[in-house]
């Protein structure tokens, strides 16, 4: 069975510092998706990035970005730039190629964005 | 805004009653996906639907089932309901099933006296 593991459960940064949240995950499978979602005080969940797991080159959203290591099965989101909206928790997430789009969590991660 | 319409925001009941909640998808997606947030067990993928049909279950009780119906918004039932079922009820869609993204609702609060 898959499973995701995020490690930090807190981490703060100051304002625009950069900070790196990770995951790891454990697979079989060859081909899957990796996603962070964002979830702010206010209890929506917000996509971030998302990851295709035979793209070598790791994907970016402005001042979001990963770095995927398949070999390591290790999946981090690195923010530039924090700014106070990023408050949020954060959850890394996994989907098998033939899962039929079943999101697996980890536990997330609390960040805090201190000014 | 997600384009996903999760109704109702709040709901307060006691043990052994039954609940709906319901989901209207993203305009054009055919997929929907219901996950289960708590504070012991995490997120939770519970089921999917695909243009009305079942497509994947994960970890849902017999006494929780869903349905989707021709128009393509989703229900959830929860019935027998104990304490433990006290949670976060979330929906999502996507275009079709697979690796598109999903996009979530604001969720349904479901809290059980």
């Amino acid at each position: 069975a898959q499973t995701v593991t995020q490690s930090q459960p807190e981490m703060s940064v100051q304002e625009a510092e950069t900070v790196t949240l990770s995951c790891t995950y454990d697979t079989s499978e060859s081909n899957y998706y990796l996603f962070w979602y964002k979830q702010p005080p206010s209890r929506q969940m917000i996509l971030v990035i998302r990851q295709e797991a035979y793209k070598q080159q790791n994907a970016t959203e402005n001042r979001f970005s990963v770095n995927f290591q398949k070999a390591a099965k290790s999946f981090s989101l690195k923010i530039s730039d924090s700014q106070l909206g990023d408050t949020a928790m954060y959850f890394c997430a996994f989907m098998g190629n033939n899962q039929g789009g079943k999101l697996i969590f980890g536990q997330g991660t609390e960040l805090s964005v201190k000014p | 805004d997600s384009g996903v319409t999760q109704t109702p925001k709040h709901l307060i009941t006691a043990t052994g009653q039954r609940v709906t909640l319901r989901c209207s998808p993203r305009s054009g997606d055919l997929s929907v996906y219901w996950y289960q947030q708590s504070l012991d067990q995490g997120l939770q993928f519970l089921i999917q639907y695909y243009n009305g049909e079942e497509r994947a279950k994960g970890n849902i009780l017999e006494r929780f089932s869903a349905q989707q119906f021709p128009d393509l918004h989703s229900e959830l039932n929860l019935s027998s309901l104990e304490l433990g079922d006290s949670a976060l009820y979330f929906c999502a869609s996507s275009v079709a099933g697979g690796d598109q993204p999903q996009h979530f609702g604001d969720g349904t609060r479901l809290s059980i006296l």
